[in-house]
């Protein structure tokens, strides 16, 4: 069966340190990938997403992930924190086998510390 | 472009009454999806509707409903409320035809069962 699984319900960061949240999929089909991020009381806002091509594709807010099909990951990163990026972050999986299917993962909390 | 809109902001209820929340897509998009994130558990989804149809629901009991009208805007009615119906309720959309299987969401109903 598909599915996503983000390693980490919670990571911490200092500020200015490099972010780096793990996605890995499952998949017997070709999937396409995201990333969100959700603010308290907010809805989720796409950060980026890898449907074909490039493999490294960047998105809002300084973030850029990697899909990796051999190892079956899509993790996202960001060189420098900073405060604002404190947010709960989606990654979801979306394909096609018979019908539409778009999966997400638990969520991981990001903190960022002073 | 008006992004997905949802309705009312926050809605506060009494154990056994009926909810009723609304959600607009993006204009040109077909297919809306309902998912409900209560405190600690993630993001669940409800139940998925394209041209008028309703074509998937998750694990939910038939008290959660729904419909999708014909200007593609879309109801969630949750009858018999429960106490643990207290929850954010996202609704997203997505174009059916040429877009890359992406789901945009809006900014939420908070839902709050007294």
């Amino acid at each position: 069966a598909q599915s996503v699984t983000q390693l980490g319900s919670h990571v911490s960061v200092s500020e200015g340190a490099l972010v780096l949240l793990r996605c890995n999929y499952s998949s017997s089909v070709p999937p396409y990938l995201f990333w969100y991020v959700q603010y308290p009381n907010q809805g989720l806002q796409l950060l980026l997403k890898y449907t074909t091509g490039a493999t490294l594709v960047k998105g809002i807010n300084g973030f850029e992930a990697e899909f990796k099909k051999s190892e079956t990951s899509f993790h996202l990163t960001k060189p420098s924190a900073h405060m604002s990026d404190a947010a709960e972050y989606f990654c979801a999986v979306s394909y096609t086998s018979g019908t539409y299917k778009y999966i997400f993962g638990t969520g991981t909390r990001l903190k960022v510390l002073a | 472009e008006a992004g997905v809109t949802q309705s009312p902001t926050h809605l506060i209820k009494t154990r056994g009454q009926q909810a009723t929340l609304r959600c607009s897509p993006i204009s040109g998009h077909t297919s809306v999806y309902w998912y409900q994130q209560a405190l600690g558990l993630g993001l669940q989804f409800l139940l998925w509707y394209d041209e008028g149809e309703e074509r998937n629901r998750g694990n939910f009991p038939p008290r959660f409903s729904g419909r999708q009208f014909p200007n593609y805007s879309s109801e969630l009615n949750v009858n018999a409320l429960e106490l643990e119906d207290s929850a954010l309720y996202l609704c997203a959309s997505r174009a059916r035809q040429g877009g890359t299987d992406t789901q945009y969401f809006g900014p939420g109903t908070r839902l709050t069962v007294l």
